[in-house]
C-alpha cells in the first residue's frame, strides 16, 4: 500500500475559481504533514505545513483529518502561478513520504 | 533569502564510473537529507545524516551509496559503480530540527544525473 496517495488530476480551472483536492496516508504514526509545489523539472518547494486544527495561508486552506488520516488542501482566488504539481507528504521521523502529485492547470 | 545550492546542476556519466553530488545546505541548518525523484515518478527519500552520522537510511540506500560531510558547509552524496537505473534527479535538504516548526525541510534546485 502506498504511504501517500493522491488524485493525480489534472484539475483544470479558470482563472479565479475555487479548487480543492486531498489525499490519504497510510501511517497513522505519522508526526507531520506538507503541501509542496513543484514545478517541471524543479525542486519541491514548501507551500505550508499542515496543523490538526486546519491552517489558512492567504489563498490556501489546508486541513487534516488525523482519525480519516485525509489531507486537503484549497485554493481559492486561483492564479495563473497557481499552475503546478501539489505534492501532499508525511513525516516519520527525520523521512518525508511524498505522494505522485496532484496537477492543476489554471487558465485564463 | 538562504537556501540550498547543488552541483553541478546536470551530470553525465558512463555506467560503471564514480560519482560525487554537492550541496551546500541552509548555514544554521543541522539535518541533512537526499531524496531522488526518477523521472515522472514520485520524489522517494534516500538518506539522512545528522552529527556526522547517517540517522536513517531507504532501502534504495544500498552499499552503492554514502554520504559525507567533508567540512563545515558541503554535503556530498557519492554513488560508486553507477548503474544506468541511477540516471535520476537527486535532491538536496535542509532542516533546522526535527521538532516542532523547525522540522520543515528545505530542498536544492536538484542535480540532474544521466547514466550511459
Amino acid at each position: 500500500r502506498k504511504e501517500v496517495e493522491q488524485d493525480p488530476g489534472p484539475f483544470n480551472v479558470p482563472e479565479g475559481a475555487t479548487v480543492a483536492f486531498n489525499c490519504t496516508y497510510s501511517n497513522s504514526a505519522s508526526q507531520s504533514f506538507f503541501w509542496y509545489r513543484q514545478d517541471c523539472r524543479k525542486e519541491p518547494k514548501l507551500l505550508m505545513s499542515v496543523y490538526s486544527s486546519g491552517n489558512e495561508d492567504g489563498r490556501f486552506t489546508a486541513q487534516l483529518n488525523r482519525a480519516s488520516q485525509y489531507i486537503s488542501l484549497l485554493i481559492r482566488d486561483s492564479k495563473l502561478s497557481d499552475s503546478a504539481t501539489y505534492l501532499c507528504v508525511a513525516r516519520n521521523d527525520y523521512k518525508l513520504s511524498f505522494g505522485a502529485g496532484t496537477t492543476v492547470t489554471v487558465r485564463a | 533569502e538562504p537556501e540550498v545550492t547543488q552541483t553541478p546542476s546536470h551530470q553525465v556519466t558512463q555506467m560503471g564510473q564514480e560519482v560525487i553530488l554537492r550541496c551546500v545546505p541552509i548555514s544554521n541548518h543541522l539535518y541533512f537529507y537526499w531524496y531522488r525523484q526518477i523521472l515522472g515518478q514520485k520524489v522517494e527519500f534516500l538518506v539522512s545524516f545528522y552529527n556526522n552520522e547517517i540517522s536513517e537510511k531507504s532501502e534504495i540506500f544500498d552499499d552503492q551509496f554514502s554520504v559525507e560531510r567533508p567540512d563545515g558547509s558541503n554535503f556530498t552524496l557519492k554513488i560508486r559503480s553507477t548503474k544506468l537505473e541511477d540516471s535520476a534527479m537527486y535532491f538536496c535538504a535542509s532542516s533546522e530540527s526535527t521538532y516542532q516548526a523547525s522540522y520543515e525541510q528545505y530542498f536544492g534546485p536538484g542535480t540532474r544525473l544521466t547514466v550511459t
